[in-house]
């Protein structure tokens, strides 16, 4: 059981314009919430959080919007470069655990 | 400052075959954390380590698969025998901490495992 879900494997968007990347989690005990970015023979890393008590984390190009009635985050970036293209992922987690629970992952394409 | 370490980067073995995978975490960290990548399910946590101890392996697939922390700077999974359906991306990551508190993991660069 998927308690954190990407569900659009790929997502495509040309430079310039804003790529909206979505996550849905079924868990209401998650309070804490990140995206990690991912290159090809790379590991991910971190690129931005929110907590459940913001609904929104700005930083630079990339701002995470959290929706707790709905259970859906999202991340947005703008304006989108052709250096962001990579596999992003949301991450899921709660107070007392130690771990964070993973989506499978949007492939993002910026198109110069 | 170097990041987290793993070896090999690819390995590719036969059925039935024992693999090791390795990670040296970032120097001071106390939390050391085991994923497998795959199209379908994404990043699965599959043990956690906490000063070396293993905390959580309820994420460990099956008795084929192990994992030991000798100490803070060495960690190794191993999987024996391995199976074709073992193929994935094996992550290592460690972090500061990691107990209660929500901090940054920090990811190696991952084993490709391809098992015919």
């Amino acid at each position: 059981d998927q308690q954190v879900k990407q569900n659009s494997p790929s997502l495509s968007v040309q430079e310039g314009r804003i790529s909206i990347l979505n996550c849905d989690y079924t868990n209401s005990m998650f309070d804490y919430f990140l995206w990690y970015k991912k290159y090809p023979a790379e590991g991910p890393t971190f690129l931005i959080s929110i907590s459940s008590i913001k609904d929104k984390n700005e930083d630079g190009r990339f701002t995470v919007f959290l929706n707790k009635s709905a259970k859906h985050l999202s991340l947005h970036i703008v304006p989108s470069q052709p250096g962001d293209s990579a596999v992003y992922f949301c991450a899921a987690g709660a107070t007392g655990t130690y771990k964070y629970i993973f989506g499978t992952g949007t492939r993002l394409k910026v198109l110069a | 400052d170097a990041g987290v370490i793993q070896s090999p980067r690819h390995e590719v073995t036969e059925m039935g075959q024992e693999v090791t995978l390795r990670c040296k975490p970032i120097s001071g960290h106390n939390s050391l954390f085991w994923y497998r990548q795959t199209m379908m399910r994404g990043l699965e946590l599959l043990i956690y380590f906490n000063n070396n101890v293993p905390i959580d392996d309820s994420g460990m697939p099956e008795d084929r698969f192990s994992a030991k922390m000798p100490n803070a700077s060495f960690s190794t999974l191993k999987i024996q025998p391995s199976e074709p359906r073992d193929s994935a991306v094996y992550f290592c990551a460690s972090s500061l901490r990691g107990g209660l508190t929500y901090n940054e993991q920090f990811f190696g660069p991952g084993t490709r495992l391809t098992v015919l």
